[in-house]
């Protein structure tokens, strides 16, 4: 158990629907990224947030969105999904601002679009 | 710009046989960190080792070694004896100064390890 939990595990939606996935960290974690994971692109960096704020972007879409909230718990918010944007949503954490550390993964929120 | 290849996108193994997987990373940083990751069939990516730019030292843990070579830019990894829990995906990622330390990560190898 790394300590990271993620929320739904499962979504399944239709296209042009809007999602919110959520992310808990690790206690004591103060930075949560987001990551894509599909057959095609493979393990995506997509955001980062350091205690509240926005630290680092990777190959996030307009349509995707983020924070981190006070008590460090992440949303990452999908709309006007697409069939493309079916994949693996991995939320991870670790205690410092930047990539240097390990970062410990929660298990994944499995998105699929019909 | 950063990259990091995983020439290797599936490796068959019979259990006790050694494995070497294979990860080749691109910087012009001089600061930089690797990392290796597990994916195992249940899904969950588990941190196995970090090695910083600084430090060339081979490690070993248990049946894992891994190899780090600046001079071919390869950070390679070893499963002595290989077992069918090994039996996953293995990313090699690469986080860099310039990259703001982004995460980038390799497409992984699938290793199976059949009994």
């Amino acid at each position: 158990d790394s300590g990271v939990t993620q929320t739904p595990k499962h979504l399944i939606t239709a296209t042009g629907q809007r999602v919110t996935l959520r992310c808990s960290p690790r206690s004591g974690d103060l930075s949560v990224y987001w990551y894509q994971q599909s057959l095609d692109q493979g393990l995506q960096f997509l955001i980062q947030y350091y205690n509240g704020e926005e630290r680092a972007k990777g190959n996030i879409l307009e349509r995707f969105s983020a924070q981190q909230f006070p008590d460090l718990h992440s949303e990452l918010n999908l709309s006007s999904l697409e069939l493309g944007d079916s994949a693996l949503y991995f939320c991870a954490s670790s205690p410092g601002d930047r990539g240097t550390q390990p970062q410990h993964f929660g298990d994944g929120t499995r998105l699929s679009i019909l | 710009a950063q990259k990091v290849t995983q020439a290797q996108t599936e490796i068959s193994v019979v259990e006790k046989e050694d494995v070497t997987l294979d990860c080749v990373y691109e910087t012009r940083d001089t600061t930089y960190y690797l990392f290796w990751y597990k994916q195992p069939p249940s899904g969950e990516l588990v941190f196995l080792i970090r090695r910083n730019s600084f430090d060339e030292q081979n490690e070993i843990s248990g049946r894992y070694s891994w190899n780090f070579q600046k001079s071919t830019s390869s950070f390679n990894f070893t499963i002595t004896a290989s077992q069918v829990v090994d039996s996953a995906v293995y990313f090699c990622a690469l986080s860099a100064y310039t990259g703001g330390f982004k995460t980038i990560f390799g497409a992984g190898t699938r290793l199976f390890v059949k009994a």
